[in-house]
């Protein structure tokens, strides 16, 4: 079936240094895909997301690369913060006329004072 | 600002019982799913709806039913909880088509069940 899967299930970043997390896609007919933020206790929100049209997208912050070639996306994250710590999901559509998503097991991300 | 409200945020529940997970989302999206999230396995989608009275099955149905009665108000029912199926349920909703807004999703509820 399709999946959609990061790398690392954990990653530890200084504060105020670039964090870099990856993810993995099967699904070449997915139309776009969105990076999620789940911090402790709480559900999971939308950061960014990013069509399939498109190489890159840019935030507040935070920069999303998708590169189809070798289906894989990454969520860039600048100058780390404390407040950044938490779970971050990649996901994408799977096809179909709902738009349902496909989720990535998740990175925990850890950012050191 | 939109919502997805989940009723409880903790639920403890002894094997056997009943329970009732109730989601309510305010931003009229037809589409609703429930989730359940476990270390080391991500996010498993159980049941969604994409209408009122509509359910599908997800990849992990079994033990579990919804009712959708009223297109704002998704429930997840454990017929009768059993100690695996203590869990973090998450509830989302979105609009028909999906779209790159995604889901929005609840607080989530952690249920213990003893």
């Amino acid at each position: 079936g399709e999946s959609v899967g990061l790398h690392l299930p954990t990653l530890s970043v200084q504060e105020g240094d670039n964090s870099i997390i990856n993810c993995a896609y099967s699904n070449s007919a997915s139309d776009y895909f969105i990076w999620y933020k789940q911090e402790s206790g709480k559900g999971p929100q939308f950061i960014i997301d990013i069509r399939s049209n498109m190489d890159k997208r840019q935030g507040q912050r935070v920069t999303v690369l998708l590169n189809k070639t070798v289906k894989h996306l990454s969520l860039q994250i600048a100058a780390t913060q404390p407040g950044d710590s938490a779970v971050y999901f990649c996901a994408g559509n799977y096809g179909g006329s709902q738009g349902n998503l496909i989720f990535g097991k998740g990175t925990k991300l850890s950012v050191k004072p | 600002d939109v919502k997805v409200t989940q009723s409880s945020r903790y639920l403890v529940k002894r094997t056997g019982e009943k329970v009732f997970l109730e989601c309510v989302q305010d931003m009229d999206h037809e589409n609703m799913f429930w989730y359940r999230q476990d270390p080391g396995l991500g996010l498993r989608l159980i049941y969604f709806s994409y209408d009122v009275k509509m359910k599908e099955k997800g990849d992990i149905p079994e033990g579990y039913s919804v009712s959708r009665e009223k297109k704002e108000r998704f429930s997840l029912i454990l017929e009768s909880a059993s100690t695996n199926q203590t869990s973090m349920y998450l509830c989302a909703s979105s609009r028909p088509a999906g779209g790159s807004d995604g889901y929005t999703f609840g607080s989530g509820t952690r249920l213990t069940v003893v």
